[in-house]
């Protein structure tokens, strides 16, 4: 079965320092994994994905994310935080093949950024 | 392209009362699924559906039934609803794995069910 952990359930960083949200996984094979960001009262928008390739995926706003096979993780990360930037974050995995497909989600992690 | 829709936005139930949420999406998209979102708890998946006339269970499927006759509709239904239904749920489309795509989900605007 595979799961998706996001170890913090918030994170606070001031506006204009680097930001990370840190993700984990646990799926059989190669991961197929994905970032949404959702803001108040709104629904889940797609961030980035990493599927094959260069390990730096690079995706909407200004995130990018770094896959490590090694330690199971896809953290989300951004060099330069804005205030705009405060919104609940999910990362997702599914596997590459069998089943139905369907991605699993982590719990969220809520980002501040302060003035 | 109005992307993912959900009808209603917002609603009041009493206990026992029933309820369908609908869900339609204008890209032709042949996967479609409920969540439901409760705080600590993250996006809990009710039901999904691979294609026109198929559904299957999710993680907490318990207590709703789904239908989807048409490609682009999915309603989610709850017969007789209870408190630990109230939740704001979320419906959310994508298109088969293969040909370059690898289900990245498009969700809708979600509804907020409140049972009394």
């Amino acid at each position: 079965a595979q799961s998706v952990a996001q170890p913090e359930d918030q994170v606070n960083v001031a506006e204009g320092n680097p930001l990370t949200v840190k993700c984990t996984y646990s799926v059989s094979g190669n991961p197929y994994l994905f970032w949404y960001v959702q803001y108040p009262n709104r629904g889940l928008q797609f961030l980035l994905k990493y599927i094959t390739g260069d390990n730096l995926v690079k995706g909407s706003y200004g995130f990018e994310a770094e896959f490590n096979k090694s330690q199971t993780s896809f953290h989300l990360k951004k060099p330069s935080a804005l205030v705009s930037d405060s919104a609940l974050y999910f990362c997702a995995v599914r596997p590459p093949s069998g089943g139905s497909y369907i991605p699993t989600f982590g719990r969220g992690t809520s980002l501040i950024v302060h003035p | 392209n109005a992307g993912v829709t959900q009808t209603p936005k917002f609603r009041v139930l009493k206990t026992g009362q029933s309820m369908t949420l609908l869900c339609a999406q204008d890209m032709n998209h042949e996967y479609m699924y409920w969540y439901r979102q409760d705080p600590g708890m993250g996006l809990r998946l009710i039901h999904y559906s691979v294609g026109e006339g198929t559904t299957a269970k999710g993680e907490v499927p318990d207590g709703y039934n789904v239908s989807r006759l048409k490609k682009q509709n999915f309603l989610l239904g709850l017969e007789s609803a209870a408190p630990s239904q109230t939740s704001v749920y979320f419906c959310a489309s994508s298109y088969a794995p293969g040909g370059g795509y690898y289900n990245e989900q498009f969700f809708g605007p979600g509804t907020r069910l409140t049972v009394l």
